[in-house]
């Protein structure tokens, strides 16, 4: 079946350390967004990416980054300059010529700071 | 700054119930706009969306319906079963142009409890 695996479920990050989140799609999609979810709130846009070796900012870029050597693959490293990064970070992508509804959803990874 | 929101962060109905789901938001260039649901620990699941030219859209028992005029928008699910029982996000794009084409805003969320 295709769709987005997002890997690990569960991470934990000790104080000033970098972790990458891996995300993963087999749906020949050309964009893919990372988001991060906090309790009780909506998803914000962390990065995005429209096309292979290309990437933009989104609206909390700062202590995150993103590479996309593959348009199959889209990881999100965590950075020790992001100062509250516990979260539920969600990958999502969309393929070609697909509008706004055609976004699919990972199922998530919850990272947590130790 | 323009962001999307809801007037209600909980909502308990009793199953079989018709449940109503209200979302306003501030931006004039929305041009689509999509309802989804969360369940725990997963990733959001579209339900039903609506363009900007239109006032109401049917779904398998659930509607939606947009008000440019006072810019709120509500997702009406009929016949409310446990299975509905999620957190539901409006999201809002404008019209496409260029890159940034298709990137979504997202409201806080409503969280719905079915009573059995």
């Amino acid at each position: 079946d295709g769709g987005i695996t997002q890997s690990p479920k569960y991470l934990f990050r000790k104080e000033g350390q970098n972790v990458t989140l891996s995300c993963e799609q087999n749906l020949n999609h050309d964009a893919m967004y990372w988001y991060r979810q906090d309790p009780g709130q909506g998803l914000r846009l962390i990065y995005y990416s429209q096309i292979v070796n290309d990437f933009q900012k989104g609206d909390i870029a700062e202590g995150y980054s993103v590479s996309r050597e593959k348009k199959e693959s889209f990881p999100l490293t965590v950075t020790s300059a992001q100062k509250n990064p516990t979260a539920f970070y969600l990958c999502a992508s969309r393929g070609p010529g697909q509008g706004a509804s055609d976004y699919t959803f990972g199922s998530g990874t919850r990272l947590t700071v130790v | 700054g323009e962001s999307v929101g809801l007037h209600l962060p909980t909502l308990s109905v009793q199953e079989g119930d018709n449940s109503i789901i209200n979302c306003a938001y501030s931006n004039s260039a929305s041009d689509y706009f999509i309802w989804y649901k969360q369940e725990s620990g997963k990733g959001p699941q579209f339900i039903i969306d609506i363009r900007s030219n239109m006032d109401k859209r049917q779904g398998q028992r659930v509607t939606v319906l947009l008000n440019k005029t006072v810019k709120h928008l509500s997702l009406q699910i009929a016949a409310t079963q446990p299975g509905d029982s999620a957190v539901y996000f409006c999201a809002e794009t404008p019209a496409p142009s260029g890159a940034g084409s298709y990137q979504l805003t997202f409201g806080k969320g409503t969280k719905l409890s079915v009573i059995p």
